[in-house]
């Protein structure tokens, strides 16, 4: 089974500030993982897919990075509604498997 | 507008079953992959199973292989989620989600709302 280790576990940050966010795979899965956002109480939205691909309607200030094992999820000015939990998630091979999330949090 | 919405959760006690559904709309549902995700209270996220557009392959978890059993019915644009032999472990919030391919290893790209499952005596 493919790990997905997420870091760090809380980021403490004001609006306007940039997160950057890690997800880290315990082998190569190529550019096969999607980044979502999941808020209290709601399901989780996908945000980006095949490491660097903006879903539809998802605004220009995500964007992602990486391939093989290191990847990165980055904010780059924090909107009131941008703090929620982060979950990196792998479909490179069976089972798929999600990282244990990033909680972005006002500080 | 695509939609999906589950239901079948509830209460069931230990060793017990339950069958979960989720009626998706607006889009053409025999041509995507479908998936369930599901959450403990408190918790991560954790993939169950994926059936293709076809039904023909199915795929789960470790975690619930041999005790549940996904499926569709194309004509009624509904996937299902029989669940047995169920555990406290088994309890959390279950999410359907629409696949952006046909095979079971897309990308999850429509969620529904969620349906609790708990289990307990």
């Amino acid at each position: 089974e493919i790990v997905l280790t997420q870091s760090p576990a809380t980021l403490s940050l004001s609006p306007g500030e940039r997160a950057t966010l890690s997800c880290r795979a315990s082998q190569s899965i190529g550019s096969h993982l999607a980044w979502f956002q999941q808020k209290p109480g709601q399901a989780p939205r996908l945000l980006i897919y095949d490491a660097s691909n903006r879903a539809t309607g998802i605004p220009a200030r995500f964007s992602g990075s990486g391939s093989g094992t290191d990847f990165t999820l980055t904010i780059s000015s924090l909107e009131p509604e941008d703090f929620a939990v982060y979950y990196c998630q792998q479909r490179s091979r069976w089972p798929l498997t999600f990282g244990g999330g990033t909680k972005v949090e006002i500080k | 507008e695509v939609q999906l919405l589950e239901s079948g959760g509830g209460l069931v006690q230990p060793g017990g079953s339950l069958r979960l559904s989720c009626e998706a709309s607006g889009f053409t549902f025999s041509s995507y992959a479908m998936t369930w995700v599901r959450q403990a209270p408190g918790k991560g996220l954790e993939w169950v199973s994926a059936i293709s557009g076809s039904g023909g392959a199915t795929y789960y978890a470790d975690s619930v292989q041999g005790r549940f059993t996904i499926s569709r019915d194309n004509s009624k644009n509904t996937l299902y989620l029989q669940m047995n032999s169920l555990g406290a472990e088994d309890t959390a919030v279950y999410y359907c989600a629409k696949e952006s391919g046909y095979n079971g290893y897309d990308n999850f790209d429509y969620w529904g709302q969620g349906i609790l499952v708990t289990v307990s005596s």
